[in-house]
């Protein structure tokens, strides 16, 4: 069955770095885009950054755009989010989830990791 | 970008009863693209209804899914103790995805 597991969460100071890791297993990884949501505490989910199976396309939300960046290792089944200049605002649950393209390039996200959990504090 | 308000922000009911959920768009969603994610403590947040008025895999048919343009519902027809959670809406119809801030279904 599809598993998607994050790590790579924890306490860090304004201003630092954080890179989260997915690892997915149970579907061919590289035929999927992939996706970060993100989940304040009591808020509601919040788009972060989603990219193509091949790395050829990518996108962020403005909230994290030229902070943050996306990758992933086929070869390894593992999709990657480098979170820089940490702000406080960035705390909250991260949960990386796999991609279902509809016509047009929209998609909806059909399997969900657990999250990482990333508080920014000083 | 699509703003999605979900209501009520709370519902009570008992197990048995029916449960209608209200995602309303601040502009018309394209072509129904339209998801309802269920999450519960701890665990992954669960794709139930696409597309307005699909179900996911797995997913059993008391929940359903219903409307079109601004105005969504999802409806759980009889309540069972693992229905009670904290349920989402999300358009993908248009640039960026956006999701509603989630309707809390609790125990009456």
């Amino acid at each position: 069955q599809v598993q998607l597991v994050e790590s790579g969460g924890g306490v860090v100071q304004p201003g630092r770095s954080l890179r989260l890791s997915c690892e997915a297993s149970g579907f061919t990884f590289n035929s999927f885009a992939m996706n970060w949501v993100r989940q304040a505490p009591g808020k509601g989910l919040e788009w972060v950054a989603v990219m193509s199976f091949d790395e050829s396309q990518i996108d962020y939300a403005d909230s994290v755009k030229g902070r943050f960046t996306i990758s992933r290792d086929n070869s390894k089944s593992t999709l990657y989010l480098r979170m820089n200049s940490l702000r406080p605002e960035d705390t909250a649950m991260y949960y990386c989830s796999r991609v279902i393209p509809v016509a047009g390039g929209e998609y909806f996200l059909d399997h969900w990791g657990q999250g990482s959990s990333v508080t920014v504090s000083s | 970008e699509i703003v999605l308000t979900q209501s009520p922000g709370t519902l009570s009911l008992s197990p048995g009863e029916r449960a209608t959920l209200s995602c309303r768009a601040s502009q018309s969603v394209s072509s129904s693209y339209l998801a309802w994610y269920q999450q519960k403590p701890g665990q992954a947040p669960r794709l139930l209804i696409y597309g307005a008025s699909s179900r996911a895999t797995g997913i059993p048919d008391r929940f359903s899914g219903s409307g079109s343009g601004t105005d969504f519902t999802l409806t759980v027809s009889r309540l069972e103790p693992e229905d009670f959670a904290v349920y989402s809406c999300q358009q993908y119809g248009s640039s960026p995805i956006t999701f509603g801030q989630g309707t809390r279904l609790e125990i009456k």
